[in-house]
């Protein structure tokens, strides 16, 4: 089975809506990370968590870690066009943060 | 943060032939990864690239398939060696910073035909 799994798989929301995608571990996590990746290109850092309760912000998404550090999710308010792509989640599993695995990723639509 | 670049950004390789993937930051970093996107997939670790000393792969991964330089703190290389179709994949180097964060570079498209 999976260590990280994201839900929804996919999304499509009508513009201005929000929507929030999450992340769960079944192990206790050193840091989470959030990426955004446009099809075929790289990624896009976005944000990363450490602490449990630890909540971050940028711009119109917002992401939350919570106390346990096992489950995050990300926040998109008034979603737009530009917020589509892949949204993938990153999990450091050591300490030493050398080993990152992802999940499978949730694709976002986003229509005007 | 880190800028990085890789070379090439896309190449069409023959069957049985190696390739050698650039990767190049702006500066200094502790730690350089190596991932693998195979198509429709999300990323995979393939190896740790270690300054001064040989890498350390994942398992699944072995260093005579996936050999793997570090000859500085800005620089590394993968090579993807006797290459199948199989091996068709977004390859990405990343980088580790002080804080803990990790950025990636634009990827490497591998068509092996």
């Amino acid at each position: 089975s999976q260590e990280l799994e994201q839900s929804p798989q996919s999304l499509i929301v009508q513009e201005g809506k929000n929507l929030t995608i999450n992340c769960t571990s079944s192990k206790t996590l050193y840091g989470l990370y959030w990426y955004k990746q446009k099809y075929g290109e790289g990624l896009i850092f976005l944000m990363m968590l450490q602490k449990g309760g630890e909540e971050k912000s940028h711009e119109k998404i917002t992401a939350k870690l919570d106390e346990k550090k096992q489950q995050s999710s990300l926040h998109i308010t008034a979603s737009q066009p530009s917020h589509a792509g892949i949204y993938l989640c990153g999990a450091a599993l050591k300490t030493s943060y050398d080993k990152v695995i992802f999940g499978p990723g949730t694709s976002l639509s986003v229509i005007p | 943060s880190a800028v990085i670049s890789q070379k090439p950004s896309r190449d069409i390789c023959q069957r049985g032939t190696s390739l050698t993937i650039q990767c190049q930051v702006d500066s200094q970093v502790t730690m350089m990864f190596w991932y693998r996107q195979q198509p429709g997939q999300s990323l995979t670790l393939i190896a740790t690239a270690n300054q001064g000393s040989e890498a350390t792969y994942e398992s699944g991964f072995v260093i005579d398939k996936f050999p793997i330089s570090r000859p500085n703190l800005t620089f590394s290389t993968l090579t993807v060696s006797n290459m199948s179709p199989e091996d068709s994949s977004i390859y990405l180097c990343s980088v580790g910073t002080g804080t803990y964060e990790q950025y990636f570079g634009p990827g490497t498209r591998l068509t092996v035909t």
